[in-house]
Protein backbone atom coordinates (compact mmCIF):
# COMPACT_ATOMS: atom_id res chain seq x y z
CA UNK A 1 0.00 0.00 0.00
CA UNK A 2 1.44 3.67 -0.72
CA UNK A 3 2.30 5.53 2.08
CA UNK A 4 0.77 8.49 2.43
CA UNK A 5 1.83 12.25 3.68
CA UNK A 6 0.19 15.14 5.04
CA UNK A 7 -0.03 17.62 7.26
CA UNK A 8 -0.25 17.62 10.82
CA UNK A 9 -2.54 20.44 11.52
CA UNK A 10 -4.26 23.11 9.53
CA UNK A 11 -6.33 26.62 11.20
CA UNK A 12 -8.86 27.84 9.35
CA UNK A 13 -11.79 30.45 10.01
CA UNK A 14 -15.28 29.94 9.54
CA UNK A 15 -16.56 30.56 5.89
CA UNK A 16 -13.06 30.04 4.24
CA UNK A 17 -12.11 27.01 1.71
CA UNK A 18 -9.73 24.66 3.22
CA UNK A 19 -7.49 22.92 0.91
CA UNK A 20 -5.96 19.85 2.37
CA UNK A 21 -3.11 18.21 0.31
CA UNK A 22 -1.62 14.80 0.36
CA UNK A 23 0.95 13.29 -1.32
CA UNK A 24 1.24 9.58 -2.19
CA UNK A 25 4.07 9.25 -4.56
CA UNK A 26 3.58 5.24 -4.88
CA UNK A 27 0.57 4.69 -5.47
CA UNK A 28 -0.31 2.26 -7.87
CA UNK A 29 -2.88 1.81 -11.09
CA UNK A 30 -5.61 -0.13 -8.92
CA UNK A 31 -5.35 2.02 -5.94
CA UNK A 32 -8.27 4.29 -5.23
CA UNK A 33 -7.43 7.53 -3.00
CA UNK A 34 -9.87 7.52 0.09
CA UNK A 35 -10.79 10.67 2.98
CA UNK A 36 -11.87 9.94 5.56
CA UNK A 37 -13.00 12.79 8.05
CA UNK A 38 -13.34 11.91 12.21
CA UNK A 39 -14.36 13.85 15.02
CA UNK A 40 -13.26 12.91 18.60
CA UNK A 41 -14.80 9.75 20.33
CA UNK A 42 -16.33 8.96 17.38
CA UNK A 43 -15.55 6.54 14.35
CA UNK A 44 -14.30 7.38 11.26
CA UNK A 45 -16.35 8.80 8.30
CA UNK A 46 -16.12 8.55 4.57
CA UNK A 47 -15.83 11.79 3.14
CA UNK A 48 -15.05 10.96 -0.58
CA UNK A 49 -13.01 9.52 -2.92
CA UNK A 50 -11.52 9.36 -6.81
CA UNK A 51 -9.25 7.63 -9.05
CA UNK A 52 -7.82 10.72 -11.08
CA UNK A 53 -9.16 14.42 -12.28
CA UNK A 54 -12.03 15.79 -10.00
CA UNK A 55 -14.79 13.98 -7.66
CA UNK A 56 -17.53 16.43 -6.16
CA UNK A 57 -20.38 15.28 -3.63
CA UNK A 58 -22.47 17.71 -1.44
CA UNK A 59 -19.21 17.43 1.08
CA UNK A 60 -16.49 18.10 -0.76
CA UNK A 61 -14.49 17.98 -3.89
CA UNK A 62 -11.54 15.93 -4.88
CA UNK A 63 -8.96 17.11 -7.21
CA UNK A 64 -6.61 14.50 -8.55
CA UNK A 65 -3.49 15.28 -10.66
CA UNK A 66 -2.60 13.16 -14.15
CA UNK A 67 0.07 11.60 -12.03
CA UNK A 68 -2.15 10.84 -8.83
CA UNK A 69 1.29 11.00 -7.11
CA UNK A 70 -0.99 13.78 -4.59
CA UNK A 71 -4.45 14.63 -3.90
CA UNK A 72 -6.46 17.55 -2.83
CA UNK A 73 -9.48 17.29 -0.55
CA UNK A 74 -11.73 20.48 -0.58
CA UNK A 75 -14.14 21.72 2.26
CA UNK A 76 -15.86 24.99 0.68
CA UNK A 77 -16.94 27.42 3.33
CA UNK A 78 -15.85 25.79 6.51
CA UNK A 79 -17.81 25.61 9.65
CA UNK A 80 -17.35 24.91 13.59
CA UNK A 81 -18.16 21.88 13.22
CA UNK A 82 -16.09 20.90 10.52
CA UNK A 83 -13.13 20.45 12.98
CA UNK A 84 -12.24 17.31 13.31
CA UNK A 85 -9.06 14.80 11.90
CA UNK A 86 -8.79 14.38 7.99
CA UNK A 87 -7.40 11.50 6.59
CA UNK A 88 -5.99 10.65 3.31
CA UNK A 89 -6.01 6.96 2.42
CA UNK A 90 -4.65 5.08 -0.34
CA UNK A 91 -6.53 1.93 -1.12
CA UNK A 92 -6.40 -1.11 -3.19
CA UNK A 93 -9.32 -1.55 -5.88
CA UNK A 94 -11.66 -5.08 -4.59
CA UNK A 95 -12.28 -7.32 -7.26
CA UNK A 96 -14.43 -9.50 -4.93
CA UNK A 97 -13.97 -12.02 -2.51
CA UNK A 98 -11.23 -10.59 -0.40
CA UNK A 99 -11.59 -7.70 2.68
CA UNK A 100 -9.84 -5.14 2.40
CA UNK A 101 -7.82 -3.35 5.35
CA UNK A 102 -7.63 0.39 5.71
CA UNK A 103 -3.73 1.96 6.57
CA UNK A 104 -4.65 5.08 8.34
CA UNK A 105 -1.96 7.69 9.31
CA UNK A 106 -2.06 10.49 11.57
CA UNK A 107 -4.22 12.61 9.55
CA UNK A 108 -4.65 16.44 9.32
CA UNK A 109 -6.21 17.99 12.24
CA UNK A 110 -8.10 20.88 10.88
CA UNK A 111 -9.28 23.73 13.57
CA UNK A 112 -11.94 25.87 12.23
CA UNK A 113 -12.38 29.48 14.07
CA UNK A 114 -15.05 31.57 14.78
CA UNK B 1 -30.03 6.20 6.72
CA UNK B 2 -28.42 2.62 8.00
CA UNK B 3 -25.60 2.22 10.21
CA UNK B 4 -23.14 0.69 11.90
CA UNK B 5 -24.14 -0.11 15.63
CA UNK B 6 -22.23 -1.31 18.77
CA UNK B 7 -22.87 -2.02 22.61
CA UNK B 8 -21.73 -1.06 24.93
CA UNK B 9 -20.45 2.35 24.45
CA UNK B 10 -18.54 1.99 27.76
CA UNK B 11 -17.12 -0.72 29.38
CA UNK B 12 -14.76 -0.88 32.60
CA UNK B 13 -13.16 -4.48 33.31
CA UNK B 14 -10.52 -5.65 35.11
CA UNK B 15 -7.20 -7.00 34.09
CA UNK B 16 -7.13 -10.62 33.15
CA UNK B 17 -11.04 -10.18 32.57
CA UNK B 18 -13.06 -11.25 29.13
CA UNK B 19 -15.12 -8.59 27.00
CA UNK B 20 -16.77 -9.24 24.54
CA UNK B 21 -17.57 -6.21 21.86
CA UNK B 22 -20.81 -6.48 19.62
CA UNK B 23 -21.33 -4.77 16.31
CA UNK B 24 -24.47 -4.77 13.92
CA UNK B 25 -22.90 -4.61 10.71
CA UNK B 26 -25.34 -2.57 8.16
CA UNK B 27 -28.17 -5.33 7.22
CA UNK B 28 -26.59 -6.35 3.58
CA UNK B 29 -22.91 -5.64 3.95
CA UNK B 30 -20.65 -8.89 3.29
CA UNK B 31 -16.91 -7.59 4.57
CA UNK B 32 -16.61 -6.80 8.37
CA UNK B 33 -13.77 -5.21 10.11
CA UNK B 34 -12.70 -4.24 13.32
CA UNK B 35 -9.75 -1.54 14.24
CA UNK B 36 -8.57 0.17 17.31
CA UNK B 37 -7.24 3.62 18.58
CA UNK B 38 -5.45 4.07 21.59
CA UNK B 39 -5.98 7.48 23.02
CA UNK B 40 -4.06 10.09 21.16
CA UNK B 41 -2.91 7.79 18.72
CA UNK B 42 -3.79 6.45 15.42
CA UNK B 43 -6.79 4.21 13.71
CA UNK B 44 -4.76 0.20 13.64
CA UNK B 45 -6.13 -2.65 12.11
CA UNK B 46 -6.55 -5.78 14.04
CA UNK B 47 -9.00 -8.06 11.86
CA UNK B 48 -11.41 -8.65 9.01
CA UNK B 49 -13.86 -11.54 8.36
CA UNK B 50 -15.70 -12.46 5.48
CA UNK B 51 -17.58 -15.55 4.11
CA UNK B 52 -17.57 -16.42 8.01
CA UNK B 53 -14.14 -16.94 8.43
CA UNK B 54 -10.93 -14.60 9.15
CA UNK B 55 -9.44 -12.52 5.75
CA UNK B 56 -6.84 -11.03 7.12
CA UNK B 57 -5.39 -9.98 10.75
CA UNK B 58 -2.72 -7.73 11.95
CA UNK B 59 0.07 -8.58 14.45
CA UNK B 60 -1.99 -7.24 16.92
CA UNK B 61 -5.25 -9.69 16.80
CA UNK B 62 -2.76 -12.51 18.93
CA UNK B 63 -4.40 -15.23 20.45
CA UNK B 64 -6.48 -13.47 23.34
CA UNK B 65 -8.48 -11.94 20.52
CA UNK B 66 -11.32 -13.87 18.70
CA UNK B 67 -14.32 -12.86 16.61
CA UNK B 68 -17.39 -14.52 15.45
CA UNK B 69 -20.58 -14.11 13.44
CA UNK B 70 -22.85 -15.78 15.55
CA UNK B 71 -26.25 -15.07 13.92
CA UNK B 72 -26.88 -13.04 10.35
CA UNK B 73 -27.14 -9.68 12.43
CA UNK B 74 -24.08 -9.96 14.96
CA UNK B 75 -20.26 -9.75 14.64
CA UNK B 76 -18.28 -9.56 17.78
CA UNK B 77 -14.74 -9.00 18.83
CA UNK B 78 -13.53 -11.15 22.36
CA UNK B 79 -10.33 -10.22 24.28
CA UNK B 80 -10.41 -13.37 26.71
CA UNK B 81 -8.26 -11.46 29.28
CA UNK B 82 -7.55 -8.35 28.47
CA UNK B 83 -4.32 -6.35 29.12
CA UNK B 84 -3.58 -2.80 30.34
CA UNK B 85 -2.93 -2.05 27.11
CA UNK B 86 -5.88 -2.98 25.62
CA UNK B 87 -7.50 -0.16 26.48
CA UNK B 88 -8.73 1.43 23.84
CA UNK B 89 -11.69 2.51 21.60
CA UNK B 90 -12.94 -0.19 19.57
CA UNK B 91 -14.77 0.19 15.99
CA UNK B 92 -16.61 -2.03 14.01
CA UNK B 93 -17.20 -1.37 10.36
CA UNK B 94 -18.46 -2.99 7.53
CA UNK B 95 -18.45 -2.61 3.47
CA UNK B 96 -21.06 -3.57 1.08
CA UNK B 97 -20.56 -6.32 -1.66
CA UNK B 98 -18.29 -4.90 -4.76
CA UNK B 99 -17.16 -1.92 -2.99
CA UNK B 100 -15.01 -2.33 -0.02
CA UNK B 101 -12.91 0.81 -0.61
CA UNK B 102 -16.20 2.45 1.70
CA UNK B 103 -15.66 1.13 5.32
CA UNK B 104 -18.40 2.44 7.49
CA UNK B 105 -18.06 2.46 10.64
CA UNK B 106 -19.58 2.40 14.11
CA UNK B 107 -19.54 4.55 16.63
CA UNK B 108 -17.13 2.40 18.68
CA UNK B 109 -17.11 0.86 22.13
CA UNK B 110 -14.45 2.60 24.94
CA UNK B 111 -12.99 -0.12 26.66
CA UNK B 112 -11.02 0.93 29.32
CA UNK B 113 -8.73 -2.03 31.55
CA UNK B 114 -7.99 -1.71 34.81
Amino acid sequence: LAKTTQPISMDSYEGQEVNITCSHNNIATNDYITWYQQFPSQGPRFIIQGYKTKVTNEVASLFIPADRKSSTLSLPRVSLSDTAVYYCLVVSTNYGGATNKLIFGTGTLLAVQP
Amino acid sequence: EPEVTQTPSHQVTQMGQEVILRCVPISNHLYFYWYRQILGQKVEFLVSFYNNEISEKSEIFDDQFSVERPDGSNFTLKIRSTKLEDSAMYFCASTEPGSSETQYFGPGTRLLVL
